[in-house]
């Protein structure tokens, strides 16, 4: 069974910096997807960012970048120029692909910008 | 619909009673998921709707749990004799197809508090 893992349940930075948040997953699998997604008050989840497994190149959407890490197991959000709008939880996930096709969640990082 | 709808927002229920939770999917989405998210957890995974069958119900908790799906679109999952331990939010999200590589879209969930 795949799992994923955030270990940092809250963080909290100055508005402007750059904000990391870990996530790591564990999968027999080598094809796959990872997510994260971002759940602010309203609780509706919006995708952040995705990336595929057999890609080596690290996706980027404007202020948001990932460093994915697949011998590591590693899939780090890095958020740049941080905007009190990203105040969010941010979860992590994984898809496995053909076949199986449900999202496993870490248990989230809820970030907090300060003005 | 412009997105995906859930209702009742909020659903307050005595212990012991059923409940029915409603999603309307995205106009011509074949995948459904269901998921529930305690309080300080990660999202957990319910049960998955391609067209209206359910390939995965490895997630329903317990036999008090049921979900259908009919005419490929709306979705009711039931809860029958509820307990404390239910009180969460129960999300939906909707995808074009059921390999998650597109993305998928959430409401904004259903939080069922029983009391």
């Amino acid at each position: 069974a795949q799992t994923v893992t955030q270990s940092q349940p809250e963080m909290s930075v100055q508005e402007a910096e750059t904000v990391t948040l870990s996530c790591t997953y564990d999968t027999s699998e080598n094809n796959y997807y990872l997510f994260w997604y971002k759940q602010p008050p309203s609780r509706q989840m919006i995708l952040v960012i995705r990336q595929e497994a057999y890609k080596q190149q690290n996706a980027t959407e404007n202020r948001f970048s990932v460093n994915f890490q697949k011998a590591a197991k590693s899939f780090s959000l890095k958020i740049s120029d941080s905007q009190l709008g990203d105040t969010a939880m941010y979860f992590c996930a994984l898809l496995l692909n053909f076949g199986n096709e449900k999202l496993t969640f870490g248990t989230g990082t809820r970030l907090t910008i300060i003005p | 619909g412009a997105g995906v709808s859930q209702s009742p927002s909020n659903k307050v229920t005595e212990k012991g009673k059923d409940v029915e939770l409603r999603c309307d999917p995205i106009s011509g989405h074949t995948a459904l998921y269901w998921y529930r998210q305690s309080l300080g957890q990660g999202l957990e995974f319910l049960i998955y709707f391609q067209g209206n069958s359910a390939p995965d119900k490895s997630g329903l908790p317990s036999d008090r749990f049921s979900a259908e799906r009919t005419g490929g679109s709306v979705s009711t999952l039931t809860i029958q004799r509820t307990q404390q331990e239910d009180s969460a939010v129960y999300l939906c999200a909707s995808s074009l197809a059921a390999q998650l590589n597109t993305e998928a879209f959430f409401g904004q969930g259903t939080r069922l508090t029983v009391v």
